[in-house]
């Protein structure tokens, strides 16, 4: 089966431009999240969205946005663009549904793409 | 505020011996779920193994198992028989609530198998 898809692979923004990136999960995966990895940071969470909705969010500055569509695709966008905004940004998504086999089901199908990696220049 | 720590920024190991990567954590949720992660050089995040806070036994998954304490809230990835395509970084990483997915993961550990 299809796994996750990131576009694009590579991009390259100007200082005080946006960005948007995109991210289509698993076929029937309801759970997107999104994840900034640097090297001085690490791996950090950006925000996670189910049935179109957010539902955990990270302590990121609200330049950092997100949404997700009816299909559960989702994209993230960037605004007004730093250089420390370079980073490898990565998406999840899991077949999350109710209760604890649900729960437990959503943890062993989490899965992730192969990234996003924007560079500000 | 939950946080995970690994110890070892950097780790060799012999091709076809064991090696164990080392992962602590902390967190005052009693349910929570505990994984590994292996991210090669592409970029991608594969998912090794996953551990749960209420989980009697050790996670296995092959050439990988986990080794909880939980008393001692260490998560230690041991991998057996290792290959040259072990080389890559290793992540531990915390599902705080168990519920939703929301991530916390460690600075991670470089892997090198020595032929």
């Amino acid at each position: 089966k299809a796994g996750v898809t990131q576009t694009p692979r590579y991009l390259i923004k100007t200082r005080g431009q946006q960005v948007t990136l995109s991210c289509s999960p698993i076929s029937g995966h309801r759970s997107v999240s999104w994840y900034q990895q640097t090297p001085g940071q690490g791996l950090q969470f950006l925000f996670e969205y189910f049935s179109e909705t957010q539902r955990n969010k990270g302590n990121f500055p609200g330049r950092f946005s997100g949404r997700q569509f009816s299909n559960s695709r989702s994209e993230m966008n960037v605004s007004t663009l730093e250089l420390g905004d370079s980073a490898l940004y990565l998406c999840a998504s899991s077949p999350q549904t109710g209760g604890l086999w649900g729960a437990l089901k959503a943890n062993y199908g989490y899965t992730f793409g192969s990234g996003t990696r924007l560079t500000v220049v | 505020a939950q946080k995970i720590t690994q110890t070892q920024p950097g780790m060799f190991v012999q091709e076809k011996e064991a090696v164990t990567l080392d992962c602590t954590y902390d967190t005052s949720d009693p349910s929570y779920g505990l994984f590994w992660y292996k991210q090669p050089s592409s970029g991608e995040m594969i998912f090794l193994i996953y551990q749960g806070s209420y989980d009697q036994q050790n996670a296995t998954e092959g050439r990988y198992s986990l080794n909880f304490q939980k008393a001692r809230k260490s998560a230690n990835l041991v991998i057996s028989a290792s290959q040259l395509g072990d080389s890559a970084m290793y992540f531990c990483a915390m599902n705080p609530n168990n519920y939703g997915q929301n991530f916390v993961f460690g600075p991670g550990t470089r892997l090198s198998v020595l032929p």
